[in-house]
């Protein structure tokens, strides 16, 4: 069975600084994708990320990375230049070719001026 | 555009009411996806519609019945409802419903629905 743990349930960074939220997965197919959702408050579900599992190189979209180790099946997101309203619950998720989305438990952060 | 919208926000209903939440999108894709997620949890899947079709339904009890239409709009209709489903009850298309390379999923704001 797939399962995605999420280990720190709150963090907290200084606005400007960096942080990086920790996700680890198992699975055993071959052909997966991994995923980063941020929900704020206002509880819309955003995409944040997204990485094909047959793609060494990691994925970056603006002030937001990831490092995928897949040996390891690590996947940790890296926000750069943190913002006030980056604070938010992130979640990270994986899916295979069940076509069902597997969440991890979520970390809260929350980001201080 | 990867919008994905939902009526109502907000919906308070009794034990006896008959209620339906609707989710829209306009991206062209083919599988659409009912979650409901309580507080401080991850969302969980109800259901998955792929080409209109049932595709995927996780043991949901009966008083929730979903419907699609068309391949633009997904409904949840509600009947009989206990407190404890009182949750966030989200929405989500994607692409093509399977593993492929623009299978992403894309989510609603949710309606907040509470059961009295």
């Amino acid at each position: 069975a797939q399962t995605v743990t999420q280990s720190q349930p709150e963090m907290s960074v200084q606005e400007a600084e960096t942080v990086t939220l920790s996700c680890t997965y198992d699975t055993s197919e071959s052909n997966y994708y991994l995923f980063w959702y941020k929900q704020p408050p206002s509880r819309q579900m955003i995409l944040v990320i997204r990485q094909e599992a047959y793609k060494q190189q990691n994925a970056t979209e603006n002030r937001f990375s990831v490092n995928f180790q897949k040996a390891a099946k690590s996947f940790s997101l890296k926000i750069s230049d943190s913002q006030l309203g980056d604070t938010a619950m992130y979640f990270c998720a994986s899916l295979t070719n069940t076509d069902k989305l597997i969440f991890g438990t979520g970390t809260r952060l929350q980001v201080f001026p | 555009d990867t919008e994905v919208t939902q009526t109502p926000k907000h919906l308070v209903m009794g034990m006896t009411n008959k209620k339906s939440l609707k989710c829209e999108q306009h991206m062209g894709h083919r599988a659409m996806y009912w979650y409901k997620q309580k507080a401080k949890k991850p969302p969980e899947l109800m259901f998955v519609y792929s080409y209109e079709k049932l595709s995927i339904n996780e043991s949901v009890p009966s008083r929730f019945s979903p419907e699609c239409p068309n391949s633009s709009l997904l409904n949840l209709h509600l009947h009989a409802l206990q407190p404890e489903d009182s949750a966030l009850y989200l929405c989500a298309s994607s692409e093509e419903g399977a593993v492929s390379s623009t299978d992403t999923q894309y989510f609603g704001p949710g309606t907040r629905l509470t059961v009295l």
